[in-house]
């Protein structure tokens, strides 16, 4: 099986300006979570979609939002850029079940905020 | 907040020799996840264990669970310097169910000399 994809791998964005990220799960997966990586915080959980519907969300601010598709594809998007926002964004998809499944990782989208 | 903690920060060891890593966290849990990761790259997920797990292992990884204590240990036996890579260990908290949302410690940095 292939696994998460994401894409962009870089990308090199504005202060101000809005991105979106996008994430591809592992076939069968349906659950797709989203985190953000830096050297201060380090990893942090995002938000998950599962079946379309966000279930659970991380302590971000508004400007961050996603939305997942009917093929479990996912993205992200970030609006009015900050510096801050400069990260490692990681996407993880998963089978899904009462007591957790293994989460696997796509290798990233590194977004710089200039 | 950060739920797991791992200790050490840092560990540099010789080739051949064995490795320890402790994870501490908060909150009841569903399972708890180790994750390796190279160089900012995406996270390779290594082990998952449940909360009705005391033990368990895969190949040259040995990971323990305490649930009464709130701890975890990975040891990795007879290390390679292959294995030089930063380890976290993740949380899936119980919040009624699995949610899709690891909580993540801040890692420990492995290094393993030839």
């Amino acid at each position: 099986k292939a696994g998460v994809t994401q894409t962009p791998r870089y990308l090199i964005k504005t202060r101000g300006q809005q991105v979106t990220l996008s994430c591809s799960p592992i076939s069968g997966h349906r659950s797709v979570s989203w985190y953000q990586q830096t050297p201060g915080q380090g990893l942090q959980f995002l938000f998950e979609y599962f079946s379309e519907t966000q279930r659970n969300k991380g302590n971000f601010p508004g400007r961050f939002s996603g939305r997942q598709f009917s093929n479990s594809r996912s993205e992200m998007n970030v609006s009015t850029l900050e510096l801050g926002d400069s990260a490692l964004y990681l996407c993880a998809s998963s089978l899904v079940a009462q007591d957790g499944y293994e989460q696997y990782f796509g290798p990233g989208t590194r977004l710089t905020v200039t | 907040s950060q739920q797991g903690e791992e200790d050490p920060q840092a560990l540099s060891i010789q080739e051949g020799e064995n490795a320890t890593m402790n994870c501490s966290y908060k909150t009841s849990i569903n399972n708890l996840q180790w994750y390796r990761q190279n160089s900012g790259r995406g996270l390779v997920h290594l082990i998952l264990i449940r909360s009705n797990e005391r033990e368990k292992h895969s190949g040259r990884l040995r990971v323990t669970l305490d649930t009464s204590k709130k701890s975890s240990s990975l040891l990795i036996t007879a290390s390679r310097a292959a294995d030089t890579a930063s380890y976290f260990c993740a949380t899936d908290p119980n919040y009624g169910g699995s949610q899709g949302n690891l909580i993540f410690g801040k890692g420990t940095k492995l290094s393993v000399k030839p």
